[in-house]
């Protein structure tokens, strides 16, 4: 199975800071790759597919990078809404497995 | 607007069984793959399996700590996707999501607590 490691697993910024999480995976999986945003008691949203193409309705501020074993997640600007937990999923092969996840919360 | 919504969830004793359901709505079911996705309290996203649609011949796949104890189906007449969980394990307590299989869509989810 491909393992998925993001970093950090926490996060503590303050709103209007640029946040940067990774994830890196076991073995290459090409652009196949996506991450969700979780808030508490809330099922997760898709924020980017195919490592850098945003979702419908995401806002600009989300982006993605990276192939083969590594990608970030950036937001630009952070927002209030924002502070939740982020997941990265590889869709390369099955088991479709997913990091561990990173939580942002307020500085 | 597309909808897929959980039932079935409940306390259920470890070695029992449970049917967790999946209603979809305002998507094109019969062509679409759908996924089952659990968390467990407090903790990360785990994938469950998949199940692709009839023309690609319904294949399914399981994550490890469920093989051959979780069975994937779905009924296209009903647009209901469905999760048999049998020989329950204390470690299976967690929220089921289905989704479809690009997870664009979850619905809210569907609390499943294995205790005695």
């Amino acid at each position: 199975d491909i393992q998925l490691t993001q970093s950090p697993s926490f996060l503590s910024a303050s709103v209007g800071d640029r946040v940067t999480i990774t994830c890196r995976a076991s073995q290459g999986i090409s652009s196949y790759l996506a991450w969700f945003q979780q808030k508490p008691g809330r099922a997760p949203n898709l924020l980017i597919y195919d490592a850098s193409t945003m979702h419908s309705g995401v806002p600009s501020r989300f982006s993605g990078s990276g192939s083969g074993t590594e990608f970030t997640l950036t937001i630009s600007s952070l927002q209030p809404e924002d502070f939740a937990t982020y997941y990265c999923q590889q869709l390369n092969s099955y088991p479709r497995t997913f990091g561990q996840g990173t939580k942002v919360e307020i500085k | 607007e597309v909808q897929l919504v959980e039932s079935g969830g409940g306390l259920v004793k470890p070695g029992g069984s449970l049917r967790l359901s999946c209603a979809a709505s305002g998507l094109t079911f019969t062509n679409t793959w759908m996924t089952w996705v659990r968390q467990a309290p407090g903790k990360g996203l785990e994938w469950v399996g998949r199940i692709k649609r009839k023309i690609d011949g319904e294949t399914v796949d399981y994550a490890a700590p469920v093989k051959g104890r979780f069975t994937i189906s779905r009924d296209d007449s009903k647009n209901m996707l469905y999760l048999q969980m049998n020989s329950l394990k204390t470690e299976d307590t967690a929220v089921y999501y289905c989704s479809t299989d690009l997870m664009e869509f979850w619905g809210q989810g569907t609390l499943v607590t294995v205790s005695s």
